[in-house]
């Protein structure tokens, strides 16, 4: 069974400040691992996803996200929050050649960006 | 804007009633795939159809059911609600059965609330 963990409910950064949201994952094959972002009263969209081409991947509006298979990571950063990144976070995994895509979430962690 | 459309945005019920979610997809994609939010569980994949048929079962009750029309557009059948069914319900879709790596397009989602 795949997992993603999802470390700190909560991450309050000030503006300007790096984010760095956490993400460790668990899975017996290969995994496909997404960042997903939910904006308040909207749905949820990607901000980026890693598939194997490349350990760093870059995503829309600034974050990145780097896997490292020795330690089960796929942490979200970006070098300097903007207020308009707060929001939800989720990370996501998925693997194998089953023949469908079953996205395992995280439990979220909401990003508080203050003045 | 996702491209993915659900109806109704809000939804407002009593326990023991039946209510129905819509969603349609992309335009060119062929599956559908239902995720349930809610603060207890997090987001957990419910249900999957491609082309019509149903592709992937998760965590759904036995007391919901869906079903993919020849349009492509779903619909997710929620009867003898209880109070934990309140929850946000969401649509995503994509073009493939599930390739892992295919990224899923999710729209702004259906807000239950069973009173």
């Amino acid at each position: 069974a795949q997992s993603v963990t999802q470390l700190g409910s909560h991450v309050s950064v000030s503006e300007g400040a790096l984010v760095l949201l956490r993400c460790n994952y668990s899975s017996s094959v290969p995994p496909y691992l997404f960042w997903y972002v939910q904006y308040p009263n909207q749905g949820l969209q990607l901000l980026l996803k890693y598939t194997s081409a490349a350990t760093l991947v870059k995503g829309i509006n600034g974050f990145e996200a780097e896997f490292k298979k020795s330690e089960t990571s796929f942490h979200l950063t970006k070098p300097s929050a903007h207020m308009s990144d707060a929001a939800e976070y989720f990370c996501a995994v998925t693997g194998g050649n089953t023949g469908f895509q079953k996205l395992v979430f995280g439990t979220g962690t909401r990003l508080l960006v203050s003045p | 804007d996702s491209g993915v459309t659900q109806t109704p945005k809000h939804l407002i019920t009593a326990t023991g009633q039946r209510v129905t979610l819509r969603c349609s997809p992309r335009s060119g994609d062929l599956s559908v795939y239902w995720y349930q939010q809610s603060l207890d569980q997090g987001l957990q994949f419910l249900i999957q159809y491609y082309n019509g048929e149903e592709r992937a079962k998760g965590n759904i009750l036995e007391r919901f059911s869906a079903q993919q029309f020849p349009d492509l557009h779903s619909e997710l059948n929620l009867s003898s609600l209880e109070l934990g069914d309140s929850a946000l319900y969401f649509c995503a879709s994509s073009e493939t059965p599930g390739q892992p790596s295919e990224t899923q397009y999710f729209g702004p989602g259906t807000r239950l609330l069973v009173l």
